[in-house]
């Protein structure tokens, strides 16, 4: 069975500090995509930012960045310099059967 | 219309009753997919349509559940019967192909079900 693993249930960042989440997969997958999504208490998720299994240069979008590491399996979200609108439930979903992890929850301290 | 669409944004139900929750995928899509999402947890795969045809309806619960999409376009899912731990919100994501080739799914706002 291929899964998804958020090992944070919750996380509490300062604002203007750095905060990484965690996620780990399995799969049995060579080619595949990853994705972060963001779905703040309006319930609309929305795309932080999509990682390329096959590229090894980590993704970049403004303060949100990757490390993914494909031999294990991790692939975790870091962003930069945090923001009050940066709260919310954040979900990894690598995308090679539409499962999405169990999420973690953000709370940006001022 | 710019987004995908989900009518309606709530719904409250009684048991045993039967629901119909309808999604407008953003146009040009031809991949469509249901999730459901219960209070705390991530989006749960229920259903993925591929233009008209049901590729992938290994995550529906039972045969309570199911869904269309006649045209391609708009998709309804169908619960009968309701129960209520079927309450929950349920999600509709598009996008332009299966998403294993790569492209992000958009999704919509969500529907709450509540069943009493």
């Amino acid at each position: 069975a291929q899964t998804v693993t958020q090992s944070q249930p919750e996380m509490s960042v300062q604002e203007a500090e750095t905060v990484t989440l965690s996620c780990t997969y399995d799969t049995s997958e060579s080619d595949y995509y990853l994705f972060w999504y963001k779905q703040p208490p309006s319930r609309q998720m929305i795309l932080v930012i999509r990682q390329e299994a096959y590229k090894q240069q980590n993704a970049t979008e403004n303060r949100f960045s990757v490390n993914f590491q494909k031999a294990a399996k991790s692939f975790s979200l870091k962003i930069s310099d945090s923001q009050l609108g940066d709260a919310a439930m954040y979900f990894c979903a690598p995308v090679f059967d539409m499962r999405f992890g169990a999420g973690t929850r953000l709370t940006v301290k001022p | 219309g710019a987004g995908v669409s989900q009518t309606p944004s709530n719904k409250v139900t009684e048991k045993g009753k039967y629901v119909e929750l309808r999604c407008d995928p953003i146009s040009g899509h031809t991949a469509l997919y249901w999730y459901r999402q219960s209070l705390g947890q991530g989006p749960e795969f229920l259903i993925y349509f591929q233009g008209t045809g049901a590729a992938d309806d290994s995550g529906l619960p039972n045969d309570r559940f199911f869904a269309v999409r006649p045209e391609g376009s708009v998709s309804t899912l169908k619960i009968q019967r309701t129960e209520r731990g079927d309450s929950a919100v349920y999600l509709c994501a598009s996008s332009l192909r299966r998403i294993a080739n790569v492209n992000e799914q958009f999704f919509g706002p969500g529907t709450r079900l509540t069943v009493l």
